[in-house]
């Protein structure tokens, strides 16, 4: 059941460069939709976040866009830099029935960033 | 800065045992969730905890797992019988509260390997 997916497994990305991660989505309930970078042997960390109600969050470096219609998002990092190589996952959430927003993830993109 | 605290980092159990794995969420939030993920698979999401009780669990979490808060900081995932397959990486997260309870801090990991 993938209702979250991130269909490219690993991304390059030459230093200074944007680097576009793509994830669709499957469930047009989804209200809430979510990035996270990982790093090996840490916890998903917790990086930028959009309302369905919104197509454009934007904080630094980082910004991610959502197209409702074709259920798609994108983050994009701009410019990337060697630390934002980790694995980068998409995880969308909905609010329904009183549940508590669990997340549903995406299989993740491996972001590589070459100095 | 305040974050999700695991214990242990790696355990290893033999099938039929029962295991315990620890967190410390972040003193100020009221959301708690546990999530796994298996070798080479997503992120997915097993029980969020509010207020004392369970307020959404997954399939996974079937009546092997149980979740407690048994005093003000700590918050378990106990599997009473282990099954090999439930070898994986388990995550701890919470969250501050309902408005944003979509933004959850996930914690290091533990690692649990059933022999």
């Amino acid at each position: 059941d993938q209702q979250v997916k991130q269909n490219s497994p690993s991304l390059s990305v030459q230093e200074g460069r944007i680097s576009i991660l793509n994830c669709d989505y499957t469930n047009s309930m989804f209200d809430y939709f979510l990035w996270y970078k990982k790093y090996p042997a840490e916890g998903p960390t917790f990086l930028i976040s959009i309302s369905s109600i919104k197509d454009k969050n934007e904080d630094g470096r980082f910004t991610v866009f959502l197209n409702k219609s074709a259920k798609h998002l994108s983050l994009h990092i701009v410019p990337s830099q060697p630390g934002d190589s980790a694995v980068y996952f998409c995880a969308a959430s909905r609010n329904y029935g009183g549940s508590q927003g669990n997340l549903i993830f995406g299989k993740g993109t491996k972001l590589s960033v070459k100095p | 800065e305040p974050e999700v605290t695991q214990t242990p980092s790696h355990q290893v159990t033999q099938m039929g045992q029962e295991v315990i794995l620890r967190c410390v969420p972040i003193s100020n939030h009221l959301y708690f969730y546990w999530y796994r993920q298996i070798l080479g698979q997503k992120v997915e999401f097993l029980v969020s905890f509010y207020n004392n009780e369970i307020s959404e669990k997954s399939e996974i979490f079937d009546d092997q797992f149980s979740v407690e808060r048994p005093d003000g900081s700590n918050f378990t995932l106990k599997i009473r019988s282990t099954k090999l397959e439930d070898s994986a990486m388990y995550f701890c997260a919470s969250s501050e509260a309902w408005t944003t309870a979509y933004e959850q801090y996930f914690g290091p990991g533990t690692r649990l390997t059933v022999t």
